[in-house]
């Protein structure tokens, strides 16, 4: 079975801070994509990165950062020098080789204090 | 290049109605997905259109059913709401043989 864990439930940290939020995942597939997405308070999902399992390097775009480590079934996400828009739900994601489907974690909501 | 678009954004339906909300999606996309989002939760996987036919099924009852017409836009039904149907209901579409999907903006729905 396939299965997202998202153990961070809400998180508070005051702007200009880093905050990893952390997502750990079981598959059977050896072929499988990790994503990670945002919800902005208006609740449409914003697509952030695509990872897929044969791929294990850290990915960096602007503040935000990827760390996609197999050994531990671990896919985190870190901000680094957290803005007041970067306060949302933000949602940890897998899909498996043989389908399209996405199985989501039940998310993280980040609250970052001006 | 418009994204994906959900009707209605809001819809207040009673127990046993029936409803039908509306996506289209992204230019040059042609697979459509729905899920639920209960509040508080995760969106949960409900079906995925390809070809105009249902490629792949969630864990929903037989009273969600959907259709993808020609132009790929997509429509999910629930017959006989129950109070328990109240979600925001997201549709997703994606290109060819692509695996990101791309979300609308829901379409929130609460069962009285």
């Amino acid at each position: 079975a396939q299965k997202v864990t998202q153990a961070q439930t809400e998180i508070s940290v005051v702007e200009k801070e880093d905050v990893t939020l952390d997502c750990v995942y079981e598959t059977r597939d050896t072929t499988y994509y990790l994503f990670w997405y945002k919800q902005p308070p208006s609740g449409e999902l914003v697509f952030l990165i695509r990872r897929n399992s044969f791929d294990e390097q850290n990915e960096i775009s602007g503040r935000y950062s990827w760390n996609f480590q197999k050994s531990t079934s671990s896919f985190n996400f870190t901000i680094t020098a957290s803005q007041v828009v970067d306060s949302a739900v933000y949602f940890c994601a897998l899909s498996g080789n043989r389908d399209d489907k996405i199985i989501f974690g039940k998310g993280t909501r980040l609250h970052i204090l001006p | 290049d418009a994204g994906v678009t959900q009707s209605p954004t809001h819809l207040i339906k009673t127990r046993g109605q029936q409803v039908t909300l509306r996506c289209s999606p992204k230019s040059g996309h042609d697979t459509v997905s729905w899920y639920q989002q209960a509040l508080g939760q995760g969106p949960q996987f409900i079906f995925q259109y390809y070809e105009e036919e249902e490629r792949q099924r969630g864990n929903f009852p037989d009273r969600f059913s959907g259709h993808q017409f020609p132009n790929y836009s997509s429509e999910l039904n629930v017959n006989a709401l129950l109070l328990g149907d109240s979600a925001l209901y997201l549709c997703a579409s994606s290109p060819p043989l692509g695996r990101e999907q791309f979300f609308g903006p829901g379409t929130r729905l609460t069962v009285l």
